[in-house]
């Protein structure tokens, strides 16, 4: 069964102090590794989708990373505007359709 | 201008009515979904459909019924409703069925008296 750890599940930081948040993942054969983030009363919305091991893509203050195993939101200078829940999720080969399988997130908040 | 557009938002009710959530998505979009997130937060698909055929049933109590009309369309209709069923359902749409992004409306928080 597909599992998706994220850690730490709530993070305080700083204006300006760069940290990263942690999606550990089992998966029988990975075909997308997703982020997204959500704010309060809102739908997730859509930040990268990494396919393969090595791969970074990055969207201003984000960017983000995948290994064999896990993957990293790496958050350079947050912003107050940056607070929000961050959901990593994953799809595998095996499982029909296009199902997503989430972790359950990392609630950051930034402070001014 | 909306992508994805779930009605109503909130909804209250007694338990063991029946009601119904609507979705629709002006994406253009072959797929279509429904989750469940719960108190905790946490996200779990319920069910897809594509191109109108169902492709993801979860393991969901058969009170809960998916509608599709047509591609841009998914409803959902829950029978008989139980004080567990209290959560905020997520109706969501991707472009196939294949490793696209889904994008996902608002969500429509339910809560049963």
């Amino acid at each position: 069964e597909d599992q998706v750890t994220q850690s730490p599940e709530a993070l305080r930081l700083q204006e300006g102090e760069s940290s990263s948040l942690n999606c550990s993942y089992t998966v029988s054969g990975l075909r997308g590794l997703f982020w997204y983030r959500q704010d309060p009363g809102k739908g997730p919305e859509f930040l990268f989708t990494l396919y393969s091991a090595g791969e970074e893509k990055e969207k201003e203050r984000l960017k983000a990373t995948l290994t064999k195993k896990e993957s990293f939101l790496h958050i350079t200078a947050p912003k107050p505007e940056d607070s929000a829940t961050y959901l990593c999720a994953v799809q595998a080969y095996e499982t029909s359709g296009s199902r997503l399988t989430f972790g359950e997130g990392t609630q950051l908040t930034v402070n001014p | 201008d909306t992508a994805v557009s779930q009605t109503p938002k909130y909804l209250v009710t007694q338990m063991g009515n029946d009601k119904s959530i609507k979705c629709e998505q002006n994406l253009g979009h072959d797929t279509m979904y429904w989750y469940k997130q719960d108190s905790k937060k946490f996200l779990k698909i319920m069910f897809s459909y594509n191109n109108k055929e169902l492709i993801i049933n979860e393991t969901v109590p058969n009170r809960f019924s998916p509608k599709s009309p047509d591609k841009a369309h998914l409803n959902l209709h829950i029978n008989s409703l139980e004080l567990g069923d209290s959560a905020v359902y997520f109706c969501a749409s991707s472009q196939d069925y294949g490793n696209q992004p889904q994008h996902f409306g608002d969500g429509t928080r339910l809560s049963i008296l």
